[in-house]
């Protein structure tokens, strides 16, 4: 069945450092791909999507392109700051309507 | 625009207990779906309607979990009898049609605790 994978947290960084948080997925068909974000004590927000290959998906200064060669989705952000403390999910949506999610990163950001 | 609507935000209950969570998601979504977040099995898709109908409840964990949708604007999750492991983060979401690539917003969730 369809799955994602994200990289084990948590994720400790500086200010200002670089971030990339990987997500490979497995699906049969060609799944629409997201990444929602989820800061203390709220409900997942979406972060941004893609819907098909190459495309890229951006939002906030984060970036993620969808690469079907490599089946993933990486989440990237040049600079990043202490209000990005939150935790990270990498979803897809294939045939089905529902979102297949990942187990989640927690990003901490340190001044 | 008020977003999705849970309730309560805790619930602290004993074991044995009915449990009801609330939900009203936002005006004009027609796609409703129940997650449960736990730290061992993440975020999990417990039921999901389209226009008031359950179109899939296989993530029901058992009977003693149902839901109901009975109107546009409501739904409610509950649990009869409640279990110390039904202790989890539940959400609620909502989105515009049920077309890969909708995006689904969501509540703020309901904490429950079952002792």
């Amino acid at each position: 069945g369809d799955s994602v994978t994200q990289m084990e947290g948590p994720v400790t960084l500086s200010e200002e450092a670089f971030l990339t948080i990987n997500c490979t997925y497995t699906a049969t068909g060609y799944p629409s791909l997201f990444w929602y974000v989820q800061y203390p004590g709220e409900g997942l927000q979406l972060l941004l999507k893609a819907t098909k290959a190459d495309d890229k998906g951006s939002n906030k200064g984060f970036e993620a392109t969808y690469r079907k060669e490599t089946t993933s989705f990486h989440l990237e952000k040049g600079s990043v700051q202490v209000s990005d403390s939150a935790v990270y999910f990498c979803a897809l949506s294939d045939s089905g309507y529902a979102l297949n999610f990942g187990k989640g990163t927690s990003l901490l950001v340190t001044p | 625009d008020a977003g999705v609507i849970q309730s309560p935000r805790h619930e602290v209950t004993e074991m044995g207990q009915e449990v009801t969570l609330r939900c009203k998601p936002i005006s004009g979504h027609n796609s409703l779906f129940w997650y449960r977040q736990t730290m061992m099995r993440g975020l999990e898709l417990l039921i999901y309607f389209n226009n008031n109908v359950p179109i899939d409840d296989s993530g029901m964990p058992e009977d003693r979990f149902s839901a109901k949708m009975p109107n546009a604007s409501f739904s409610t999750l509950k649990i009869q009898p409640s279990e110390p492991r039904d202790s989890a983060v539940y959400f609620c979401a909502s989105s515009l049609g049920l077309a890969g690539g909708r995006e689904q917003y969501f509540g703020p969730g309901t904490r429950l605790t079952v002792t």
